[in-house]
């Protein structure tokens, strides 16, 4: 089955401290890996994408998300957490042949001062 | 870049009326949206892929009569649910996928609305 996983329901940082959200994915087909991020009642903001190549992908915000097949994880990472990344994150699965997205649970990412 | 365009951003109503909510792709033709339904504090759902000039699409356990899509133009697309009662409270999410991006590339080019919040009385 087609699946993605966030096993992080909620994470709690310092603000400048590093982060790491975990994704983990279970698709039949080769993988198109996405991860999104959402402010409170707003829609979504695409953070990255992977369809090939490097492995690790940079996206806005300074976060990147590394590609590991062997892992199937996508998980992403930013090297110091502003107050303004507090949000809800997902990561998401597709593949080239369609534009459906599949969608992990989503981690809430709650940043203190 | 893409924009779309979703309204209203939050309706209430009473159960038993309908809603529309409309998605509109500002600054590009959309051949192709899709409507999500949230629930708090989960994920995004696929309801229905909704083409251009023709039925949409339902995913499975997805009440086609209860939630009508029409996608009339390129730029438009509206998601109405009939007869609303309080368990159709959610949150609705539309994306929209440019005419001009293959569907090879499909992915690439989705532009998320911000969403329309339904509550049901």
């Amino acid at each position: 089955a087609q699946s993605v996983t966030q096993p992080d329901i909620h994470i709690t940082v310092s603000e400048g401290a590093s982060l790491e959200l975990r994704c983990n994915y279970s698709y039949g087909a080769t993988p198109y890996l996405f991860w999104y991020v959402q402010s409170p009642g707003q829609g979504l903001q695409l953070l990255l994408k992977y369809f090939s190549g490097d492995t690790l992908v940079q996206g806005i915000k300074g976060f990147e998300a590394e590609f590991k097949r062997s892992q199937s994880s996508f998980n992403l990472r930013k090297p110091s957490v502003h107050w303004s990344d507090a949000a809800e994150y997902f990561c998401a699965v597709g593949s080239y042949n369609t534009d459906k997205l599949i969608f992990g649970t989503g981690t809430r990412l709650q940043v203190f001062p | 870049g893409a924009v779309v365009s979703q309204h209203p951003s939050w309706v209430i109503c009473k159960s038993g009326t309908s809603v529309k909510i409309e998605c509109r792709s500002l600054d590009f033709q959309a051949t192709t949206m899709f409507w999500y339904r949230q629930f708090p504090k989960q994920s995004l759902m696929l309801m229905a892929t909704s083409n251009e000039g023709s039925k949409a699409t339902y995913e499975q356990g997805v009440e086609k009569d209860k939630f009508l899509i029409n996608h009339a133009s390129l730029t438009l697309s509206t998601l109405t649910v009939t007869s609303a009662h309080p368990e159709d409270s959610s949150f609705y999410i539309c994306s929209a996928r440019d005419r001009g991006g293959s569907k090879f590339s499909g992915a690439n080019v989705l532009t998320f609305g911000a969403g329309s919040r339904l509550t049901v009385l």
